[in-house]
């Protein structure tokens, strides 16, 4: 069965870092594409970041250069690093794995807020 | 990038009645494989998002025949064919052909009447 678990989220000062965590279970992460999805509160679904399996990573103009996507082998989990978080990054984060331009399994999310 | 439009943003509906969304992407969702990457995911209340149509039309496991999805090229529809209680939410439609950047429409609130 596949399952996506998240975790690493909490309250974070603006400018801080913080470091998200998707423990995969029923499917190889290095094999696949992953992505992260965020959701701030009472607003829609917005795309962060994707990993392909091959390696290379994508990201949304608005994270561009603050987040860092990442994956490890050995442990089947996928990382996003965010650096110098800011107030608008204030949002649940959702991993997820992407097959044919699709996302087929999302974790439950964990929930980032900025604020000081 | 491609905007997803989706109409209506609140559709409240009578049970056993049938709803319908309506998702537009600013260019061809026609893939050079000839495939459009179409998706609907569905969120509850306090949950994560699931999807139930990939490839415009084609129904997820556990999905009621009661979704369905169709369109081409630039217009899209989720249909539900008798609304259920269990159906409150929000749906998006997402597009998986011109990517990065990856994109969804604003989401439509399906409520009970």
């Amino acid at each position: 069965e596949v399952q996506l678990v998240e975790s690493g989220g909490g309250l974070i000062q603006p400018g801080g870092s913080l470091r998200l965590s998707c423990a995969a279970s029923g499917f190889t992460v290095s094999n696949s594409f992953m992505t992260w999805v965020r959701q701030a509160p009472g607003k829609g679904l917005e795309w962060v970041s994707v990993i392909y399996s091959g390696g290379s990573t994508y990201y949304a103009d608005s994270v561009r250069g603050r987040f860092t996507i990442s994956r490890d082998s050995s442990k089947n989990t996928l990382y996003l690093q965010m650096n110098s978080l800011r107030g608008e990054d204030t949002a649940v984060y959702y991993c997820a794995r992407m097959l044919f331009g699709s996302m087929d399994y999302w974790g439950q999310g964990t929930l980032v807020t900025v604020s000081s | 990038d491609v905007v997803m439009t989706q109409s209506p943003l609140s559709l409240p509906v009578t049970l056993g009645q049938p709803a319908s969304i309506s998702c537009r992407s600013s260019q061809s969702l026609v893939h050079s494989d000839g495939n459009s990457y179409l998706n609907w995911f569905q969120q509850r209340p306090g949950q994560s998002p699931r999807r139930l149509i990939y490839k415009v039309s084609n129904r997820d496991s556990g999905v009621p025949d009661r979704f369905s999805g169709s369109g081409s090229g630039t217009d899209f529809t989720l249909k539900i064919s008798r609304v259920e209680a269990e159906d409150v939410g929000v749906y998006y439609c997402m597009q998986g052909t011109h990517w990065p950047p990856i994109t969804f429409g604003q989401g439509t609130r399906l409520e009970i009447k």
